[in-house]
């Protein structure tokens, strides 16, 4: 599975839009894009996934480079609930999901 | 619509006692279950997978087992708890590409 790497923590203002990057420079062509959240105290929640087109459900949406090598995903109206740890994660897509998760970005939604 | 149960929710236990996590899906059938913990302040680390009754697979050397004796209840055990068994012990399923994750099990070990 590719390595991801994402800032340590951001902050952004409630009722913005905020923006969390990924790097994962060495994507290979049949891994997948991977968002979870875990709000403190809670167990991780599933947001959304990509393999090259851009996504978007009632969460947030998805946007993934052309080359692949980095995406982003965006809360467009953030609210005080987005307050949580965002993990990205990279894999292919098997029969069972082993998920890895890393240190991820702790996006703080400031009132 | 589907849904995912842990219990208990918080347990302490005392050193070298045995242990047991339940936890069941409720609304669909032969589903991937899974098991992670979180220790205090780490990552999620996955710890026991299953891709149907009987079958168990164990991604990290431990002091913990895992069963399956029903399509859609996964068990997590020890026979004698250590202090680092502490943690946050979370089930998850997954239809496909998604997994959904239980309330969790947050364990003490005195």
């Amino acid at each position: 599975d590719a390595k991801t790497t994402q800032p340590t923590s951001m902050d952004c203002a409630e009722g913005r839009a905020a923006n969390l990057p990924c790097n994962h420079s060495t994507i290979s062509g049949n891994e997948y894009v991977y968002w979870y959240r875990q709000i403190h105290s809670q167990g991780p929640q599933y947001i959304i996934h990509g393999l090259k087109n851009n996504e978007t459900n009632e969460m947030a949406s998805l946007i993934i480079t052309e080359d692949r090598k980095s995406s982003t995903l965006i809360l467009p109206h953030a609210t005080l609930r987005d307050t949580a740890v965002y993990y990205c994660i990279v894999k292919g897509f098997q029969g069972a999901q082993k998920l890895v998760f890393g240190q991820g970005t702790r996006l703080t939604i400031n009132p | 619509s589907q849904t995912i149960h842990q219990w208990p929710a918080t347990l302490v236990q005392p050193v070298g006692s045995p242990l047991s996590l339940e936890c069941t899906v409720e609304g669909t059938s032969n589903p991937n279950l899974y098991w992670y913990r979180q220790a205090a302040g780490r990552g999620l680390q996955l710890l026991f997978y299953s891709v149907g009754i009987g079958q168990i697979s164990s991604e990290v050397p431990q002091n913990l087992s895992a069963s399956r004796p029903q399509d859609r209840q996964f068990i997590l055990s020890s026979k004698k708890l250590l202090l680092s068994d502490s943690g946050f012990y979370l089930c998850a399923w997954s239809p496909s590409h998604e997994q959904y994750f239980g309330p969790g099990t947050r364990l003490t070990v005195t």
